[in-house]
């Protein structure tokens, strides 16, 4: 594998349901980041990891929980979602904040 | 606060034309600018970047931008599209201290016709 690689591609999921997703970068880099993107909307960043850390929390709300468990892989916990959650959620990561490099993304639909 | 406004949401042209994507941005700091490339359903290439140097950038599949500072702009040029260039494009800008948080604008959508 090499990049950034994303589980699963697509995920249906009821609104009482609990779903993980998966992210893993093959490129040595150091900060991780999970972007929301819906349609006809800007791209929203999400949170951020720098050496398994969160520096960033974009005002997400507690239904998304992020882990790092070490700077290859990168989840997002998700329970009690809403249909306006349904969307693209992209993970990227990146060596000492420059150019990000992005994973294929999961297609999340929320019904 | 830094913010990015890509002035054109939709761009149609015919293939083989020339095509020019704008990007403004606005900061009164040093920046580093990229573009990146969404294909449908899939997540966003990285096109080209501009972090230092000449202010003339190539990226990959024949694309290239061309940053002004004192007009606050980061064009993205081809001189000959193809239908396979058919995609959104993204303009972002980051300063270096800010721990690579990415600011997006809102995409160009680039429509290559026949």
């Amino acid at each position: 594998e090499t990049g950034v690689t994303q589980t699963p591609r697509h995920l249906v999921m009821g609104m009482t349901n609990k779903k993980s997703l998966k992210c893993e970068q093959h490129l040595g880099h150091n900060a991780m980041y999970w972007y929301k993107q819906s349609a006809k909307k800007p791209l929203e960043l999400m949170f951020v990891y720098n050496f398994k850390e969160q520096t960033e929390n974009n005002s997400v709300p507690s239904r998304f929980s992020p882990e790092c468990p070490n700077s290859s892989h990168l989840f997002l916990h998700l329970h009690t979602l809403q249909p306006e959650d349904s969307a693209l959620y992209l993970c990227a990561s990146s060596h000492e904040g420059y150019e990000q490099y992005f994973g294929p993304g999961t297609r999340l639909t929320v019904t | 606060a830094q913010s990015v406004t890509q002035l054109d949401s939709q761009v149609p042209v015919f293939e083989e034309a020339p095509v020019e994507l704008r990007c403004n941005y606005s900061s009164s700091v040093s920046v580093y600018l990229f573009w990146y490339v969404q294909y449908p359903n899939q997540g966003l290439q990285l096109l080209l970047k501009y972090l230092s140097g000449s202010t003339l950038v190539k990226g990959i599949n024949g694309f290239e931008a061309e940053f002004n500072k004192s007009q606050t702009s980061f064009h993205l040029r081809k001189p000959s599209v193809h239908i396979s260039d058919t995609a959104e494009y993204f303009c972002a800008v980051t300063h270096g201290n800010q721990g690579g948080k990415l600011i997006f604008g809102q995409g160009t959508e680039l429509s290559v016709k026949p």
